[in-house]
């Protein structure tokens, strides 16, 4: 089956420094992959949507300078959080659309990355 | 205005029963996918089922069936047989599609949070 995976799985940081998450879809190539953010027993949040080859679209209320995407290839998005902060601590989520015949797109995760910022 | 909604906080149900979970979605799109998600307290997101608005038939996936009725705007989930590993977080999802191209986005409820009882 379809697979993606995000590194680092944990990460802790200083606050004002910055942190990259790699997202990576190992048997398929996406165009399209999702950069979600999920707070402690809260629902997921879609931040972005990261588009290979040009720039993301981010959310209402998501600072594009803060959460900067790249999507240089068909199979890994980057999400840098640039001066992190400790309210930007959160389980980061990314996703991959995966095309298939007939033109079925399923949506497949990555394991999440836990941002902590002390 | 809540586009999927999960009413359903918490459930309990004992091992080897069947459980519902809840979902409805509010939409104006005729065309229109719902998908359900596990989350176990590893945090990945596991696809277990999807429904599509068109479809026919109610979507079936081993112990997984969707109770789709579309007047009434709902999306319930099943599981048969209920497993401890079925202990997790479940997500209603909902991607809408716009006339003169698709969006892939996907829009979340707040979740269910399953125990299953031995």
């Amino acid at each position: 089956g379809a697979v993606v995976s995000q590194h680092p799985s944990r990460v802790i940081c200083k606050s004002g420094t910055s942190v990259k998450i790699e997202c990576r879809s190992l048997d398929f190539q996406a165009t399209t992959m999702f950069w979600y953010r999920q707070f402690p027993k809260q629902s997921l949040m879609l931040m972005a949507t990261s588009n290979e080859g040009s720039k993301a679209t981010y959310e209402q209320g998501v600072e594009k300078d803060k959460f900067l995407i790249n999507h240089a290839s068909l199979t890994l998005s980057t999400l840098t959080v640039t001066s992190a902060h400790p309210e930007d601590s959160s389980f980061y989520i990314c996703s991959a659309i995966r095309t298939s015949g007939g033109n079925q797109e399923t949506q497949y995760f990555g394991p999440g990355t836990r941002l902590l910022v002390l | 205005a809540q586009k999927i909604t999960q009413t359903q906080p918490g459930m309990f149900v004992q091992e080897k029963e069947a459980v519902t979970l809840d979902c409805t979605y509010d939409t104006s799109d005729p065309s229109y996918g719902l998908f359900w998600y596990k989350q176990p307290s590893s945090g990945e997101m596991i696809f277990l089922i999807y429904q599509g608005s068109y479809d026919q038939q109610n979507a079936t996936e081993g112990r997984y069936s969707l109770n789709f009725q579309k007047a009434r705007k709902s999306a319930n989930l099943v599981i048969s047989a209920s497993q401890l590993g079925d202990s997790a977080m479940y997500f209603c999802a909902m991607r809408e599609a716009i006339y003169g191209g698709a969006t892939n986005k996907l829009i979340f409820g707040t979740g269910t949070l399953l125990a299953v009882q031995p």
